[in-house]
């Protein structure tokens, strides 16, 4: 049974605009989520992270909110950029391996 | 370059044939992972060393994967006789206790003809 769960696997954004990306996690008992990129033919690259007892993270135009007791987190991008056209995976830390989502694919509309 | 290196990085072989990819861990970073990633699909767990010690393997790693860290720094992932359920794109990531994050190399890409 998968433990991150991403229900979206697509979403298109004009340019400029706010990009939120929704993910779902079934095991309350570890401390951070995390978000990462990926690009065709590359390695996921670290975007966020946020710790259980917070419930906001920013950085920059990502923001990355977690409401714990939806079990739920989600990433903000404002504004969109062309450049994160990508696949986005949320991913749980549980201290000895990360989960990770199906992944979403982001497409930023020029 | 002080990130995580993954060599080679596409590799075709024939069923049956052994395989042998190899993962360089960012310096100071005593957590290995090695994933594997299909289309579709998020990265799946296959194994972690904790320095040389293999602490965990995931069910998807059959007896025809083995993977070491001989002495904590770099590591192997060995698959042998490979079938071609088995291409996918491998990944090695690294990470220290004190982090919460991973940081993963650019992956290698199996394909098994």
């Amino acid at each position: 049974d998968q433990q991150v769960k991403q229900n979206s696997p697509s979403l298109s954004v004009q340019e400029g605009r706010i990009s939120i990306l929704n993910c779902d996690y079934t095991n309350s008992m570890f401390d951070y989520f995390l978000w990462y990129k990926k690009y065709p033919a590359e390695g996921p690259t670290f975007l966020i992270s946020i710790s259980s007892i917070k419930d906001k993270n920013e950085d920059g135009r990502f923001t990355v909110f977690l409401n714990k007791s939806a079990k739920h987190l989600s990433l903000h991008i404002v504004p969109s950029q062309p450049g994160d056209s990508a696949v986005y995976f949320c991913a749980e830390n549980t201290g000895n391996q990360f989960y990770f989502g199906t992944g979403t694919s982001l497409t930023v509309i020029p | 370059d002080t990130g995580v290196s993954q060599d080679p990085r596409h590799k075709i072989t024939k069923r049956g044939q052994n395989v042998t990819f190899r993962c360089d861990p960012i310096s100071e970073h005593n957590r290995l992972y090695w994933y594997r990633q299909t289309l579709g699909q998020g990265p799946e767990f296959l194994t972690y060393f904790q320095n040389e010690a293999q602490l965990e393997k995931s069910r998807l790693l059959s007896d025809r994967f083995s993977a070491e860290r001989p002495k904590g720094s770099f590591s192997t992932l060995e698959i042998q006789r490979t079938e071609q359920g088995d291409s996918a794109m491998y990944l090695c990531a690294s990470s220290s206790t004190m982090n919460t994050e991973a940081f993963f190399g650019q992956g290698t890409r199996l394909t098994v003809v």
